[in-house]
C-alpha cells in the first residue's frame, strides 16, 4: 500500500524551463510535507518543506503548492538549472508519531 | 568530517552470508533510521529507533534486524543475505527535540550487492 504517490517517474527539463512533480496522499494524519532533494552518490537532502495550513511556499526557484481537499501537493522549479539534476523525493509525516512515507522519486534531467 | 557515516559504503557478498551495515552519527540525535531505496520504489522504512531502548519496525523488516548500541550508533544486520536484498542502504538521523522542523539527515549510504 503506498500512501504517498509520486508521478512522474522521470522529467527532462531544458535550461530555463519549469519542473514540476506531484505527489498524492491518503492518510489525512499527514501534517508536514517535505521535499529531500539527492544527487548521485549522495544521501537525500531536505530542500523545502510545507504544513497544510498555508497553500503555497516559496524558497528561491523551488515552489511547493498544496491542495489539501484533494490531498495533493506538488514541487515547481523555475528557471530550471542543469545543476537542479538529481532524484527529487516528496513525503509525508504525521507530525504526533514522526516517522516519514517517502513517494516513488523523479529523476529529473535538465539539458544545457 | 561528515555527520552521519555509514560502512562500509560498497559491498559484495553471497547469498546465505550474515552482512552487517554500520552507522554512526555526531550530530547528537536521539532518532535515528534505516531505509533501502531501490528504482521506483523510492525509500522504504527498515527499521527506526526513537532511542536507544525504543526500536520499531518498518514497512520492510522481515529479514533484516537492527541493533542500537548507543545513542550515536545504529547498525542493520542481514541474517542470511538473499538477491532481492540487493540495493542502496541509508541510514538517517533525527532530533525529536527540533519541534516544527522534522528534517532527517541522512548517510552517504552503502550499495550492497548480493549475489
Amino acid at each position: 500500500q503506498q500512501q504517498v504517490k509520486q508521478s512522474p517517474q522521470s522529467l527532462i527539463v531544458q535550461k530555463g524551463g519549469i519542473s514540476i512533480i506531484n505527489c498524492a496522499y491518503e492518510n489525512t494524519a499527514f501534517d508536514y510535507f517535505p521535499w529531500y532533494q539527492q544527487f548521485p552518490g549522495k544521501g537525500p537532502a531536505l530542500l523545502i518543506a510545507i504544513r497544510p495550513d498555508v497553500s503555497e511556499k516559496k524558497e528561491g526557484r523551488f515552489t511547493i503548492s498544496f491542495n489539501k481537499s484533494a490531498k495533493q501537493f506538488s514541487l515547481h522549479i523555475m528557471d530550471s538549472q542543469p545543476g537542479d539534476s538529481a532524484t527529487y523525493f516528496c513525503a509525508a509525516l504525521p507530525t504526533s508519531y514522526g516517522k516519514l512515507t517517502f513517494g516513488q522519486g523523479t529523476i529529473l534531467t535538465v539539458h544545457p | 568530517d561528515a555527520d552521519v557515516t555509514q560502512t562500509p559504503r560498497n559491498r559484495i557478498t553471497k547469498t546465505g552470508k550474515r552482512i552487517m551495515l554500520e552507522c554512526s552519527q555526531t550530530k547528537g540525535h536521539d532518532r535515528m533510521y534505516w531505509y533501502r531505496q531501490d528504482p521506483g520504489l523510492g525509500l522504504r522504512l527498515i527499521y527506526y529507533s526513537f532511542d536507544v531502548k525504543d526500536i520499531n519496525k518498518g514497512e520492510i523488516s522481515d529479514g533484516y534486524s537492527v541493533s542500537r548500541q548507543a545513542q550515536a550508533k545504529f547498525s542493520l544486520s542481514l541474517e542470511s543475505a538473499i538477491p532481492n536484498q540487493t540495493a542502496l542502504y541509508f541510514c538517517a538521523t533525527s532530533d525529536s527535540t527540533d519541534r516544527g522542523k522534522y528534517e532527517q539527515y541522512f548517510g552517504p549510504g552503502t550499495r550492497l550487492t548480493v549475489t
